[in-house]
């Protein structure tokens, strides 16, 4: 079955501060991952999407990197601001349908304090 | 920013009442979809579209009904709310860049059914 699994579910930090956010999928077969994120009341919006040829691709304080081999991504935020927080979204896309098929994590919850 | 709307961005209505959420994009996209998504939970596919005239149910059994007349529009009707249909609706839409597709999502309809 295709899932995409994200930890921690939630997550508090003092502005200032860098954090990782986890994400482990088993989509198959593998196209693309992509990282969201999502204020409170709004749409995701795309932070950064790599192919399986990728390991990093960074924007501005965000850096994603995947292991396409271990299924494992992550994505790290450096020195936090109030405004990045919100939920991060890890989603899959496959490459076996037409539809290019995404597939959505539940997010982790980020709260960055003063 | 991407150039996708949605209206009305809150609604609060009574069971058995129909309404009609509308999306637009002004990018001349193709493919367009809608999600549901409850607090915490990860986003579900309701429906899709891959141009005019065409549209495909999702994973996510619902009872809506949406159409497909315009490029440019996708809207999506309950025929007769009811509380199970509250809920945030997505509606998103995709263009084929160069390496990959992007995904881009408007900013959602929160729906109360009381």
């Amino acid at each position: 079955k295709n899932q995409v699994e994200q930890s921690p579910q939630s997550l508090i930090i003092l502005e200032g501060k860098n954090c990782t956010l986890q994400c482990n999928y088993t989509v198959s077969p593998f196209s693309n991952l992509r990282w969201y994120k999502q204020d409170t009341g709004r749409g995701p919006v795309s932070l950064t999407i790599m192919t399986f040829s990728e390991n990093t691709k960074s924007n501005g304080r965000y850096t994603a990197t995947l292991d396409a081999d271990t299924k494992q991504s992550s994505l790290h935020i450096t020195a936090s601001q109030l405004s990045d927080s919100a939920s991060y979204i890890c989603v899959v896309g496959d490459r076996g349908s037409t539809l290019g098929r995404l597939y959505f994590g539940r997010g982790t919850q980020l709260t960055v304090w003063p | 920013e991407a150039d996708i709307y949605q209206t009305p961005r809150y609604l609060v209505i009574g069971t058995g009442k129909k309404i009609t959420l509308e999306c637009s994009q002004t990018m001349g996209h193709d493919k367009m979809y809608w999600y549901q998504q409850d607090p915490g939970m990860e986003l579900h596919l309701i429906h899709y579209s891959y141009g005019v005239n065409s549209t495909e149910k999702g994973d996510l059994s619902s009872e809506s009904t949406v159409s497909r007349i315009r490029t440019e529009h996708f809207p999506l009707t309950l025929e007769s709310a009811r509380p199970s249909h509250t809920s945030q609706y997505l509606c998103a839409s995709r263009f084929r860049g160069k390496r990959i597709d992007e995904q881009f999502f408007g900013p959602g309809t929160r729906l109360t059914v009381l």
